[in-house]
């Protein structure tokens, strides 16, 4: 499994760009590049996968370097509801999601 | 559309109980996997199964054991239950396996062992 280095937390205000890093030096060719962010008290919640490409959809937009060992999960308007704990999770075989700690994300008003 | 659902939501038992937790996935996906979550980590995978064959196992004991339906419905088995199996047990559905497919989560059935 990829090893990924996220910032424990990050903090943001409301209605701005929220750019959240990842690092995933160990990423194999194959592996496709997963975000997911857990609420408080709900279960973890799909938000955007890539493999080499930018990616786009309604929730946010995620960067991935040219040489794929990093990549930016983008939320391009933070509101108080995108405070969440976000993981990056590199993920090849079958859906085996190897979850980190994660960054905490808290948005202020 | 109906996301995934679990049962129970919670439920208490005792050292050295069993316990059952069924999981409804999406329609149309066939593929689920458990994961198990204790309060402040992220989850740790414990099996998944794809059209009613296991194809993953995480690193937990045999005590810890699961089935796919042909309904694609899915059950977790937990014997001999020990206090540190108190956590928030999830299950996800995808369409397939392999890592071009995103996976959707349930609420969660949180098991409390006493």
């Amino acid at each position: 499994d990829a090893k990924t280095t996220q910032p424990n937390s990050m903090e943001s205000n409301e209605e701005e760009p929220v750019h959240l890093p990842c690092n995933h030096s160990t990423i194999s060719g194959t592996d496709y590049i997963h975000w997911y962010r857990q609420l408080p008290s709900q279960g973890p919640e799909y938000v955007i996968h890539g493999l080499t490409s930018n990616v786009n959809n309604r929730m946010a937009s995620l960067a991935i370097a040219e040489d794929r060992k990093s990549s930016t999960l983008i939320l391009h308007r933070a509101t108080l509801r995108d405070a969440a704990v976000y993981y990056c999770i590199p993920s090849e075989y079958g859906n085996k999601l190897v979850f980190g700690a994660g960054t905490i994300l808290r948005v202020k008003s | 559309d109906a996301g995934v659902t679990q049962s129970p939501t919670h439920l208490i038992k005792t050292r050295g109980q069993h316990v059952t937790l069924r999981c409804s996935p999406i329609s149309g996906h066939k593929s689920v996997s458990w994961y198990q979550q204790v309060l402040g980590q992220g989850p740790q995978f414990i099996f998944q199964y794809y059209e009613k064959e296991e194809r993953g196992r995480g690193n937990f004991p045999d005590r810890f054991s699961a089935r796919q339906f042909p309904n694609y419905s899915s059950e977790l088995n937990v014997n001999a239950l020990l206090l540190g199996d108190s956590a928030l047990y999830l299950c996800a559905s995808s369409r397939g396996i392999g890592g071009t497919y995103e996976q959707y989560f349930g609420p969660g059935t949180r098991l409390t062992v006493t």
